[in-house]
This record gives structure tokens, sequence and C-alpha cells, in this order.
């Protein structure tokens, strides 16, 4: 696709219920991220697909969170049992890998969840 | 620890002023810079990248940044600054070991003033 599209844009859900984030990342882009940026702060790093496997799934919270990646396309982000503290806009961007002079990530205008 | 660092959480200047956003980056090796930024209820925009060459780096928007080996700082800065810039921007830096992704600073929201 042209972009980075992610879905759904807006997720409400009830404390204590499973979600599922969806990326669709540019084609043909090798490398995805998952960020998670809460309200008033800066971007946390979650997770590195390169390919459908995760180099470095660091920043995933809690063994609440996972994420796959079918060959080199759509990501899922799953997050169980939500917290009210799982409340964030949660990014995906993608890039071309290996990474050359035109390297830039390129972001999804995110999914919003709140949970309640 | 790879990190970067944006000192000021607001900048505030008034249309047709100087803008600075500063950022300070620690890395280990040769660094790749980066600034983004994101307006309101919108994705991260890429603005321009340091990753070798010339130490002042021209991007979008009239933005431009100066790698300053020595002060470890890649601020941004744009000689005249327009109401439509006030948004979030964001420093970051690669990290290479053990991975390969972009790390981010806090952010520094610009509010520019008519």
């Amino acid at each position: 696709g042209a972009g980075v599209s992610q879905s759904p844009s807006n997720k409400v859900t009830e404390k204590g219920k499973d979600v599922e984030l969806r990326c669709d990342p540019i084609s043909g882009h090798t490398a995805l991220y998952w960020y998670r940026q809460r309200l008033g702060q800066g971007l946390e790093f979650l997770i590195y697909f390169q390919g459908n496997s995760a180099p470095d799934k660091s920043g995933l919270p809690s063994d609440r969170f996972s994420a796959e990646r079918t060959g080199e396309s759509v990501s899922t982000l799953t997050i169980q049992r939500t917290q009210q503290e799982d409340s964030a806009v949660y990014l995906c961007a993608s890039s071309l890998r290996p990474w050359g002079s035109n390297y830039g990530y390129t972001f999804g205008s995110g999914t919003r969840l709140t949970v309640v | 620890a790879q990190s970067v660092a944006q000192p000021e959480d607001q900048v505030n200047v008034a249309e047709g002023n100087p803008l600075t956003v500063k950022c300070t980056y620690s890395v280990s090796g040769n660094p790749y810079l980066f600034w983004y930024v994101q307006y309101p209820n919108r994705g991260l925009q890429f603005l321009l990248k340091y990753i070798t060459g010339d130490n002042l780096v021209k991007g979008s928007y009239g933005f431009e940044a100066e790698f300053n080996k020595s002060q470890t700082s890649f601020h941004l800065k744009k000689p005249s600054a327009l109401v439509s810039d006030s948004a979030l921007y964001f420093c970051a830096v690669r990290v290479l070991h053990n991975t390969d992704k972009l790390i981010f600073g806090t952010g520094t929201r610009l509010q520019v003033f008519p």
C-alpha cells in the first residue's frame, strides 16, 4: 500500500478483555516496529520485526503483550487481560532494511486504545 | 546505554523569530540521528536525518539541524517560525547493539504565537 495502515483507529475495551491491533506495513518493507505513546509522553519501543522474526522484543511491558507477523506483511499486537495503564496510542512503523541512505521509518496513524 | 535527551518540554516562540529545539545524544560509535514531527491527531512525520557528511542537515518545511560531535548535540532549527510549525517534535537515535531500531526522546512541544 501507499502508507502504513493501522486498524482499528480507535478501540474502547473493558478492563480484563483481550484486544488485537493490526498493522499493514508498506509493501516491500521488511522491518516493522511497534511503539506505544501514552498521553503527553514520548514513544516507548515495544518490538522490532525483521521479516516474521522478532530479534528485539525487549520493550514488551509484560507477558500480557505479544505480537506476531506473517511473512513480510501484516502484524498483530495482542494485549491480554487489558488494564487501565494499557490505555495509549499504539503506533506501527515500517522501513526498508538493510538501511541505506534513504532510510527512514514510515509511521501509521496509530490505534488509540482506551481501557475502561 | 544509548539514548537521546530533549531537555525542554515546551518551547515558545513568536512567529517570524528563529527557533531551536534541543537534542543531545549518547551512543557508542557513529550516531544516526533523526527528527520527527507529530501534528495533532496525526502520525509522526520524518523531518530530517544525519547519517554522515555535512554537519548541517536540511530537511522538510525549512527545518535544519546541526550535528555537533564535541557537544553530542543535534539541535533542530528554523530561521523564521510559522504558526503552522506548532507541533510535537521528537529527536531519535538509531541503536544497533543486538537490535536495529530508533530510540526516541521524550518530545518537545513547540508553540509558535502570532
